[in-house]
C-alpha cells in the first residue's frame, strides 16, 4: 500500500515568509508525528497528534511553528516569519497507534534564504 | 533528559567484512529501541525494533542487540555489501510519554567494493 507522503519535496523561501508543509499519513493510522532533521544530525521531535488533537507539542521550538490535523488524517506544519535557522529537512511519520512502529515519509527539504 | 549517542560518526570498510555499529543511551527506562537506515536525500527506513523485554532481533544479515542496564545497543551487519552504504540511526522510545523517538546523530557507513 501507499506509504507516508510529504509535499513539497523541496521548498525554497525567503527569510520572513510563511510556509506550509503537508503530510499524508498511511491510511488508517491514528498517530502522526513531525520531526526536524538538521544537516548531519538525527531527527528531533516536534509534535505528535493522536487523532485530531496535538497530544504533545513540546518539541516545537517557538510560537512561529504550528501544526494542525483537522480531520485526523492529513497534517500541515506551518511556519511563520521563517528564519535561516529553520532550514532543515522536515520529516513526518505515522503509526497505527501511539505505541507502534513509526513509518516515515521522504521529508520536505526547507531552505530559507 | 534522554540522550542518544552513536559511535563512530563515520565508518568505511571493504566489502565482505562484518561490522558493528554502536548506540548508547543515558536513561535505561526505555520502552523500545529502533534502528533505521537513511539513504542520502531520503526518509528513514525501519530495520529492526527491539522491545525493552527483548535482548536481540534479527533480520537477514542484520542483528541488533539491546542491553538496557548498560544503556547500549549494537547493530551487527554480516558480509557487508556496497548496497549497505547509508546512514544508520538508532532511536529510543521512553517508557513514559512513549510517543516520541529520541534519535542519535547517526553513523555514516561506506562499504567499498
Amino acid at each position: 500500500g501507499a506509504g507516508v507522503s510529504q509535499t513539497p519535496s523541496n521548498k525554497v523561501t525567503e527569510k520572513g515568509k510563511y510556509v506550509e508543509l503537508r503530510c499524508d499519513p498511511i491510511s488508517g493510522h491514528t498517530a502522526l508525528y513531525w520531526y526536524r532533521q538538521s544537516l548531519g544530525q538525527g531527527p528531533e521531535f516536534l509534535i505528535y497528534f493522536q487523532g485530531t488533537g496535538a497530544a504533545d507539542d513540546s518539541g516545537l521550538p517557538n510560537d512561529r511553528f504550528f501544526a494542525v490535523r483537522p480531520e485526523g488524517s492529513v497534517s500541515t506544519l506551518k511556519i511563520q516569519r521563517t528564519e535561516r535557522g529553520d532550514s532543515a529537512v522536515y520529516l513526518c511519520a505515522s503509526s497505527p497507534g501511539n505505541e507502534y512502529e513509526q513509518y516515515f515519509g521522504p521529508g520536505t527539504r526547507l531552505t530559507v534564504t | 533528559k534522554q540522550e542518544v549517542t552513536q559511535i563512530p560518526a563515520a565508518l568505511s570498510v571493504p566489502e565482505g567484512e562484518n561490522l558493528v555499529l554502536n548506540c548508547s543511551f543515558t536513561d535505561s527506562a526505555i520502552y523500545n529501541l529502533q534502528w533505521f537506515r537513511q539513504d542520502p536525500g531520503k526518509g528513514l527506513t525501519s530495520l529492526l525494533l527491539i522491545q525493552s523485554s527483548q535482548r536481540e532481533q534479527t533480520s537477514g544479515r542484520l542483528n541488533a542487540s539491546l542491553d538496557k542496564s548498560s544503556g547500549r545497543s549494537t547493530l551487527y551487519i554480516a558480509a557487508s555489501q556496497p548496497g549497505d552504504s547509508a546512514t544508520y540511526l538508532c532511536a529510543v522510545r521512553r517508557v513514559q510519554g512513549a510517543q516520541k523517538l529520541v534519535f542519535g546523530q547517526g553513523t555514516r557507513l561506506t562499504i567499498n567494493p
